[in-house]
């Protein structure tokens, strides 16, 4: 089993661009989640999904979008990539409420 | 609003213990949750509490105080490969959570 992986590990942009990044699992997780992580700050999360076909806006969701067709896949949109958006992206899954959050290896975009 | 408090980075020597503090505010509160992240890898999961009390697997224990708002993880005969950040968080009354910064470790031989 794979678990969660993500798809690039690494991406350069440059300012205006736009790009897709793909988290997948085989873990059969209800629930999947995009962060970013930033020197110095927790993890932040941008959006979420409850279930295949639902999303939700976390605590920093501008410039990004998402969509959950697929139970196993959940993608994250950057329409008009700034520099600002260099971060990590983690992706990560989870059964239910109680449980425990799996994460993927993280894609490391740099905006230039 | 929603706060979680940890050290920024503390070191130790192999072989002692060391005690990583954290306090949360939340609305709401659901569980907390360690986790452990090596330099350029993925958060993996340590422990939860829900339940105040102390939780022990093998080398790493966590405790926790619902009515003071803290927590601590306890790491025990500490081993170069614990060298890594350890991550806090707050699981609040939407199933969210909310992370500290994390607390870097460094274990000096």
């Amino acid at each position: 089993n794979a678990g969660v992986t993500q798809t690039p590990k690494f991406r350069v942009l440059k300012t205006g661009q736009s790009m897709t990044l793909l988290c997948a699992q085989d873990m059969n997780h209800e629930y999947m989640y995009w962060y970013r992580q930033d020197p110095g700050m927790g993890l932040r999360l941008i959006h979420y999904s409850v279930g295949e076909g639902t999303t939700a806006k976390g605590e920093v969701p501008d410039g990004y979008n998402v969509s959950r067709l697929k139970k196993q896949n959940f993608l994250l949109g950057l329409e008009s990539a700034a520099p600002s958006q260099t971060s990590v992206y983690f992706c990560a899954t989870q059964a239910g409420d109680y449980n425990e959050q799996f994460f993927g290896p993280g894609t490391r975009l740099t905006v230039l | 609003g929603q706060n979680i408090d940890q050290p920024t980075e503390m070191t130790a020597t192999e072989g002692a213990i060391v005690q990583i503090n954290c306090t949360y505010q939340t609305s709401g509160f659901n569980g907390l949750f360690w986790y452990q992240q090596h330099a350029g890898e993925a958060p993996t999961f340590l422990s939860y509490n829900v339940l105040d009390g102390l939780e022990e697997k093998g080398r790493f224990s966590s405790f926790l105080s619902r009515s003071k708002g803290y927590s601590y993880l306890l790491l025990k005969e500490l081993q170069m490969k614990d060298s890594a950040s350890y991550l806090c968080a707050a699981m609040d009354s939407n199933y969210q959570l909310i992370w500290g910064a994390g607390t870097k470790l460094i274990i000096k031989p």
